[in-house]
């Protein structure tokens, strides 16, 4: 099994649905992350967690909000889904120190 | 605020031959890593290199070495012998203190190997 999982790979839903994209993690890291890539950009930090009461918005946490379950499980949701958060997102976890950085397969979001 | 620069959007390499791949940082942090990720079709993202600001000794790991010019503020990933599997979408990275921050990606550079 993946040290860092990502649920579901794919996904296809219509504008103003409401979404959930799941994270887990056996690498037993505190730390976790989700990120988005859009066509031809780098990643963009959405929201991050230091632990289990810990959540910080990122970059760009404008029409998200997430939800961080246990040590291993961090979700992201979209609210209201529209078109333009269509992309590629990765949930990574990382170690306190040390390059220890693990990401997800990632998921592939499609807004229609 | 921490910035990642990469000024080559696409770079062709014949096979065999090494490539450069440019990154500048802007921190103002004295404590920072430095990574660089391939990122093949498929998608998921591969760890590389990295670099801590106080390692005194550029990394290296097999084929891969990272050019670390601390004064300039330069991360350039070289990539030795260049194989056609390297041909991917490659991205420099920083986070905001030595190991476990948040990472700043920059857009990155889409590397082809030519037979």
């Amino acid at each position: 099994d993946a040290d860092v999982t990502q649920t579901p790979r794919n996904r296809i839903t219509k504008t103003g649905k409401r979404i959930m994209l799941e994270c887990s993690q056996t690498k037993g890291h505190d730390r976790m992350y989700w990120y988005r890539q859009d066509p031809g950009l780098g990643l963009r930090l959405i929201y991050y967690s230091f632990d289990v009461k810990d959540i910080n918005k990122g970059e760009i946490s404008d029409g998200y909000s997430v939800s961080r379950q246990a040590q291993a499980k961090f979700s992201l949701s979209l609210e209201s889904a529209i078109p333009n958060q269509t992309a590629l997102y990765f949930c990574a976890t990382s170690e306190q120190t040390g390059n220890g950085y693990t990401f997800g397969s990632g998921t592939r979001l499609t807004v229609v | 605020a921490q910035k990642i620069t990469q000024t080559q959007p696409g770079m062709f390499v014949q096979e065999k031959e090494a490539v450069t791949l440019d990154c500048t940082y802007d921190t103002s942090d004295p404590s920072y890593g430095l990574f660089w990720y391939k990122q093949p079709s498929s998608g998921e993202m591969i760890f590389l290199i990295y670099q801590g600001s106080y390692d005194q000794q550029n990394a290296t790991e097999g084929r891969y070495s990272l050019n670390f010019q601390k004064a300039r503020k330069s991360a350039n990933l070289v990539i030795s012998a260049s194989q056609l599997g390297d041909s991917a979408m490659y991205f420099c990275a920083m986070s905001l203190w030595i190991g476990g921050g948040q990472l700043t990606f920059g857009s990155g550079t889409q590397l082809t190997v030519l037979p």
